[in-house]
């Protein structure tokens, strides 16, 4: 079975870290690209980053930006997030997601979407 | 950054109900449109992706239509399990962007 299993979440103080991990199985992972989408409590989804299928290009929201990193590690067949400068306002259950190429582009841009999601791990910034 | 806005924010419906959800976006994302379904405590499910192509899995009551810069979700009579928060989002450009979501419920 195709599976996204998310770990890393906790509580922690504003200004500290926390890695998050995607761990992959099921499919080919070198083959795809993947993201991380959060939701606030009672808030709707916000997509936070995302690496390409190579893992040379990645992509942030600005509010993340600068202080996120994504990354990965293909002979774990893992994906992670490291969270720096936290704020309250990060506060979330954190999805990972993989990513299904559904056209290329002009410019070899690649359209694609989220079609297989984590269970979520949460995060609680708070003193 | 390209705003995506649902509408409505919630309905009410009866099962056997159809039902339609509209997303329009601040600019023009071609056919790049996704559809999500989540239940309460649970992780987003994709439904629809090219604005109108079903996830392998999903039942053909849910459809999906639209390009450029309105699109729409129908879900065709409605089940107790079709009860839940429909996402829809832009892949058409980074930052990928979410609607705010529609909540179905139950009448």
């Amino acid at each position: 079975d195709v599976q996204l299993v998310e770990s890393g979440g906790a509580l922690v103080q504003p200004g500290g870290s926390v890695r998050l991990s995607c761990a992959a199985s099921g499919f080919t992972f070198t083959s795809y690209g993947y993201s991380w989408v959060r939701q606030a409590p009672g808030k709707g989804l916000e997509w936070v980053s995302g690496i390409s299928v190579s893992g040379g290009n990645k992509f942030y929201a600005d509010s993340v930006k600068g202080r996120f990193t994504i990354s990965r590690d293909i002979s774990k067949n893992m994906v992670f997030l490291q969270m720096d400068s936290l704020r309250a306002g990060d506060t979330a259950i954190y999805y990972c997601a993989k990513e299904e190429v559904t056209e290329v582009g002009a410019f070899n841009y690649y359209y694609k979407y989220m079609d297989v999601w984590g269970i979520g791990t949460t995060v609680t910034v708070s003193s | 950054e390209i705003q995506m806005t649902q509408s409505p924010s919630s309905v009410s419906a009866s099962v056997g109900d159809t039902v339609t959800i509209t997303c329009r976006a601040s600019q023009d994302i071609n056919k790049y449109l996704a559809w999500f379904q989540q239940k309460p405590g649970k992780a987003p499910k994709s439904l629809i992706y090219g604005g109108s192509n079903l996830q392998s899995g999903v039942p053909s009551k849910f459809s999906g239509s639209g390009s450029g810069t309105e699109f729409t979700l129908t879900i065709s009579s409605l089940q107790p399990e079709d009860f839940a928060t429909y996402h829809c989002q832009q892949y058409y450009s980074y930052p990928w962007t979410f609607g705010q979501g529609t909540r179905v419920e139950v009448k």
